[in-house]
């Protein structure tokens, strides 16, 4: 497609409900990011993949957060057991970029998550 | 761990005026690259300039400009001719070598007709 797609753009979801949430990158895009953006504040970094690699983690705040790129494309943000400190809206970038190549990032319009 | 710093929450400015955006960060890498992006109403999120930290001149993006300050480790944006669709939160971010991308907590710009 044009650009990063993200499905749900919208999501309620009671506590303790898994949900997921995918990302379309840009096609031919070697990098894939999450990014994690409560109200009023800037995103913060989840997890980052070159192609179907994960190669850091390190911004999942739990266990109960989970990501996958499986074939090098399409990604999917999994929550489980989801709390209310989890609403947030959940950004997907991509770039053509990888290690030293200053890769603009191309963000998706982001999947704002709310739990009740 | 890196960290970027946005000082600013909110900054007004009158249409056509010019106004500076400040961001400071911090590391121990020599080579990176900053950026500036903007982020209107509609949440998507677009590249407005970058910076390679090894380039010693200031990139500039028409009414957009930066002055990269690398030893006292800033990184100020510049909007000359202010419009009505500069209206939005701009986010300061770093980039290492390893690719991630770190924001600061952005500043809010209103403009003022």
């Amino acid at each position: 497609g044009a650009g990063v797609s993200q499905s749900p753009r919208y999501k309620v979801a009671k506590r303790g409900q898994d949900v997921a949430l995918r990302c379309d990158p840009i096609s031919g895009h070697v990098s894939l990011f999450w990014y994690q953006q409560a109200l009023g504040q800037g995103p913060e970094f989840l997890t980052y993949f070159q192609n179907e690699a994960q190669l850091d983690k390190s911004g999942l705040p739990s266990d109960r957060f989970f990501a996958e790129r499986p074939e090098g494309s399409v990604s999917t943000l999994k929550i489980q057991r989801t709390q209310q400190e989890d609403s947030a809206v959940y950004l997907c970038a991509s770039s053509f970029s990888s290690g030293r190549y200053t890769g603009e990032l191309f963000f998706g319009e982001g999947s704002r998550l709310t739990v009740l | 761990a890196q960290t970027v710093t946005q000082s600013q929450p909110e900054m007004s400015v009158q249409e056509a005026e010019t106004v500076t955006l400040s961001c400071t960060y911090d590391t121990s890498e020599s080579d990176y690259y900053l950026f500036w992006y903007k982020q209107p109403p509609s949440r998507q999120m677009i590249l407005v300039i970058r910076q390679e930290a090894y380039k010693q001149q200031n990139a500039t993006e028409n009414r957009f400009s930066v002055n990269f300050q690398k030893a006292a480790k800033s990184f100020s944006l510049k909007i000359s001719d202010s419009q009505l669709g500069d209206a939005a939160m701009y986010f300061c971010a770093y980039k290492n070598r390893d690719d991630k991308i770190i924001f600061g907590k952005g500043t809010r710009l209103h403009i003022l007709p």
